[in-house]
């Protein structure tokens, strides 16, 4: 079962580098999100999909964009990275009745 | 904003009882979330709670709400070196009918325990 498949697990980028976090499901879950994890700071919310074709705007979408062509594939962009965009990045889906969200393992991306 | 507040940190000894606590803002909070982050993984589903509840019990887990003060605390019973683990809290708002759930997290308990 592999749930919430996400790559690279861990990169180191240049400043103003492109980068792209790529996340695959396999549950058919119709929701899915972008975390990044910071020290001191917990979790917060970068964009979100509802479904195939949607997006939305979370707490700290500057920088980053999203895209949803299909169920299944959620890459989270980084046009020009920066090294505040040093982070521990989660990808996540939601069951449809529960809510319950089910995380990937994580990429570490350092941009120095 | 919702906001949801746990303490950092959290030192046990093997074999005594941990309890973690959190406090929310939404009073429209539907679901209760405990979640466990295990040194360089994601995080996991531990036990969740409905807001119409005020304990739960699973196994070594026992969850108590408190709705009128907006307080969970999550009990570990006879804590062992693998329960070391960083604990989020989140809570859900009512179900917007948008398809997604927003939750909110807290910043994480990080819970050690010492042999």
């Amino acid at each position: 079962i592999a749930g919430i498949t996400q790559a690279p697990t861990s990169q180191i980028l240049a400043a103003g580098r492109r980068m792209t976090l790529r996340c695959t499901q396999d549950m058919r879950h119709n929701a899915m999100y972008w975390y990044r994890q910071d020290l001191g700071l917990g979790l917060r919310l970068i964009h979100y999909s509802n479904t195939a074709g949607t997006t939305g705007k979370g707490e700290v979408p500057d920088g980053y964009s999203v895209s949803r062509a299909n169920t299944d594939d959620f890459p989270l962009t980084l046009a020009s990275a920066v090294p505040s965009q040093t982070s521990v990045y989660f990808c996540a889906s939601s069951d449809a009745y529960t809510g319950e969200l089910f995380f990937g393992e994580g990429s570490r991306l350092t941009v120095l | 904003g919702e906001d949801v507040e746990q303490s950092l940190f959290l030192s046990v000894r093997e074999g005594d009882s941990s309890v973690i606590n959190c406090t929310y803002t939404d009073s429209s909070s539907t679901y209760l979330y405990w979640y466990k982050q295990e040194p360089g993984a994601g995080l996991q589903l531990l036990t969740y709670i409905f807001s119409n509840m005020d304990m739960k019990q699973d196994q070594r887990l026992t969850v108590l709400l408190n709705k009128k003060d907006k307080h969970l605390s999550l009990r570990i019973a006879d804590t062992q070196t693998g329960d070391s683990a960083i604990y989020f809290c989140a809570e859900r708002p009512a179900y917007s009918g948008a398809g997604s759930y927003q939750l909110t997290f807290g910043k994480g308990t990080k819970l050690s325990v010492i042999p």
